[in-house]
């Protein structure tokens, strides 16, 4: 069974500092690209951050490139999200996603996981 | 990044059929995939690619494209299908599915 476990969120400081976990199990983590999506209270889904298989190929929304920094570890099936620089509106659960492709074009999110909520305020 | 718009919110009377549409440049290039999402829960897959439904998922989901437009149909929707349902896409580099629509709140009357 496949499951993404999501650890390490909680309130911060605005200006601080935080990192996210993602434990992968019930299939070979190192053959998928991982990604991260956040949830503000209330509103839609955003998408953060990509990671490929192998970790050499990354992107990021503009709106953390250069604050957050995603990661992986294969051998520890874990993914990573360090968040510097944290702002109000970095509210929100945090998901890790991992991607399938199903053909030429066709790619989507086929495992969630619950979230980690992370709350910045002083 | 490019944009995906969806109507915020749809209502269909319990039995009926409703369409959840998403409209995009991307669209045009790329496939959407949908999300169903209830309260307090993550979101789940229920379409992608051309029109594939994930194993467990009702058979009264469908999905189509054309042009700049997908749409998600449930055929005889259920009280349980009342929810936020997202679309996603690769977003205009096609490098990675970067971009959601707003999202769809839907309400079975």
């Amino acid at each position: 069974e496949v499951q993404l476990v999501e650890s390490g969120g909680g309130l911060v400081q605005p200006g601080g500092s935080l990192r996210l976990s993602c434990a992968a199990s019930g299939f070979t983590f190192s053959s998928y690209e991982m990604n991260w999506v956040r949830q503000a209270p209330g509103k839609g889904l955003e998408w953060v951050s990509y990671i490929s298989s192998s970790g050499s190929t990354i992107y990021y929304a503009d709106s953390v490139k250069g604050r957050f920094t995603i990661s992986r570890d294969n051998a520890k099936n874990s993914l990573y999200l360090q968040m510097n620089s944290l702002r109000a509106e970095d509210t929100a659960v945090y998901y890790c996603a991992r991607v399938s492709r199903d053909g030429y074009k066709i790619d989507y999110f086929d495992y969630w996981g619950q979230g980690t909520l992370v709350t910045v305020s002083s | 990044s490019s944009e995906l718009t969806q109507d915020p919110a749809v209502s269909v009377a319990l039995g009926q059929t409703v369409r959840i549409t998403c409209q995009g440049d991307s669209l045009r290039s790329y496939y959407a995939s949908w999300y169903q999402q209830k309260p307090g829960q993550a979101p789940v897959l229920v379409i992608y690619g051309k029109n594939n439904r994930p194993s467990g998922i009702p058979d009264r989901f469908s999905g189509s494209s054309s042009g700049n437009t997908a749409s998600l149909t449930i055929t005889g929707a259920q009280a349980e299908d009342e929810a936020d349902y997202y679309c996603n896409s690769r977003d205009s580099s096609g490098n990675h599915l970067g971009v959601f629509g707003g999202g769809t709140k839907l309400t079975v009357l």
